[in-house]
């Protein structure tokens, strides 16, 4: 069975100051990966994805993510944010057969002016 | 506008008390989905179609029903509310499958069950 491990439950950055989040994933097969963001009262969206080649990723808002097979690890990257970044974000897997994606337990961030 | 919507938004019942949740998607999607939402859990699958007519269980299908007699319309269904179940349910939609690609979200529906 696959999952998603997102070991930090709150995370607070000052505003300009770079962002790390983390996420630790379990799969028998190469993954199909995803960080989605949820704003307070809203759907998710997504920021980006990894199915294959290039292990760094670029996504919307300025947000990058990178594959590390060898750690199991798709953690998201911001080299500097804005208040409007404040949010809920979620990573997750896929499957092979395209019919499963398990998400995370989420990661809120809070960022101070 | 290509959107994912569901009904009710919110809704506070009782125990015992069936209940549905619609969602109809309008992209023509042939995958859809539903999730809850539970703090500190993230998002946990409860059902999913590949298409009309072909449902199958998620993660965490009991109390839970579904159908998919037409491709835009995926209904949960409470036939037996218990507390339980209070959370917030997003269903979700993708042209082929949940990894193809982005999954369209719908804006979530809060649930109470007393």
């Amino acid at each position: 069975a696959q999952s998603v491990t997102q070991p930090d439950i709150h995370i607070t950055v000052s505003e300009g100051a770079s962002l790390e989040l983390r996420c630790n994933y379990s799969y028998g097969a190469t993954p199909y990966l995803f960080w989605y963001v949820q704003s307070p009262g809203q759907g998710l969206q997504l920021l980006l994805k990894y199915f294959s080649g290039d292990t760094l990723v670029q996504g919307i808002k300025g947000f990058e993510a990178e594959f590390k097979r060898s750690q199991s690890s798709f953690n998201l990257r911001k080299p500097s944010v804005h208040w409007s970044d404040a949010a809920e974000y979620f990573c997750a897997v896929g499957n092979n057969a395209g019919n499963m994606l398990t998400f995370g337990g989420g990661t809120r961030l809070m960022v101070k002016p | 506008e290509a959107q994912v919507t569901q009904n009710p938004r919110y809704l506070i019942t009782v125990t015992g008390k069936k209940l549905t949740v619609t969602c109809s998607q309008n992209m023509n999607h042939e995958y859809m989905s539903w999730y809850r939402q539970d703090p500190g859990l993230g998002l946990r699958q409860i059902y999913y179609s590949m298409n009309v007519e072909v449902t199958d269980k998620g993660d965490v299908p009991e109390g839970y029903k579904v159908s998919r007699k037409e491709k835009r319309n995926f209904p949960l269904i409470l036939e037996s509310p218990s507390p339980n179940q209070t959370s917030l349910y997003f269903c979700a939609s993708q042209l082929h499958g949940a990894s193809s690609g982005e999954l369209f979200f719908g804006e979530g529906s809060r649930l109470t069950v007393l």
